[in-house]
């Protein structure tokens, strides 16, 4: 099984709504990586949470970890084309606390397709 | 300057031949990875390296070789060519300080046939 778990697997919207994903882990998080992927192409950094309850924001994409760090979600507001692509969350499992060197453990991935 | 270039970005190969993906860091990073991305399993880490001449193996080492001489390049070697190495291969880079992200290359197709 999974350490990173995601959901869901895929996610079809139209353009304009509200979307969530979401990346559950198995063990406390320290350090949870979201990237973003085109296909055909390599991983986007979006953004990185550190500490629990933590929430940052990027343009229309908000994401957040929960109080007891075993959970993430991202959520995109009003989606558009652009926003299309596999989302993947990534933590370094291994490491409690201190700094993280990038050895990463991936969850499977979300693939977004939004219609216009 | 392009930061991480992978090449070759595409390679068909034949099972049992020998194949080796070059990744190549311009930003003196001390730590690189090599991921595999296979469809339902999102990226696995075959190797890393945290220094010149420090490699150590990920979750998924079996038929692959690194090596690191130079702190700039990662090479990642199939010894002899399998089907279920079909796969798109990344490289990444690291800083190794505070909680920075994994900088990762545009990847690279093997199809083995």
């Amino acid at each position: 099984s999974q350490e990173l778990e995601q959901s869901p697997q895929s996610l079809i919207v139209q353009e304009g709504k509200n979307l969530t994903i979401n990346c559950t882990s198995s063990k406390t998080l320290y350090g949870l990586y979201w990237y973003k992927q085109k296909y055909g192409e390599g991983l986007i950094f979006l953004m990185m949470l550190q500490k629990g309850g933590e929430e940052k924001s990027h343009e229309k994409i908000t994401a957040k970890l929960d109080e007891k760090k075993q959970q993430s979600s991202l959520h995109i507001t009003a989606s558009q084309p652009s926003h299309a692509g596999i989302y993947l969350c990534g933590a370094d499992m291994a490491r409690a606390g201190g700094t993280s060197y990038g050895k990463l453990t991936f969850g499977q991935g979300t693939i977004l397709t939004v219609h216009p | 300057d392009a930061g991480i270039t992978q090449s070759p970005r595409y390679k068909i190969t034949e099972t049992g031949r020998q194949v080796t993906l070059m990744c190549h860091q311009t930003w003196s990073h001390s730590y690189m990875f090599w991921y595999r991305q296979d469809l339902g399993h999102g990226l696995r880490l075959i190797y890393y390296s945290a220094a010149a001449d420090i490699t150590d193996k990920g979750e998924v080492p079996d038929g692959y070789v690194v090596s690191r001489s130079k702190t700039e390049n990662f090479p990642l070697t199939l010894e002899s060519a399998t089907r279920s190495q079909t796969s798109v291969y990344f490289c990444a880079t690291g800083t190794g300080s505070g909680w920075t992200e994994a900088f990762f290359g545009q990847g690279t197709r093997l199809t083995v046939v």
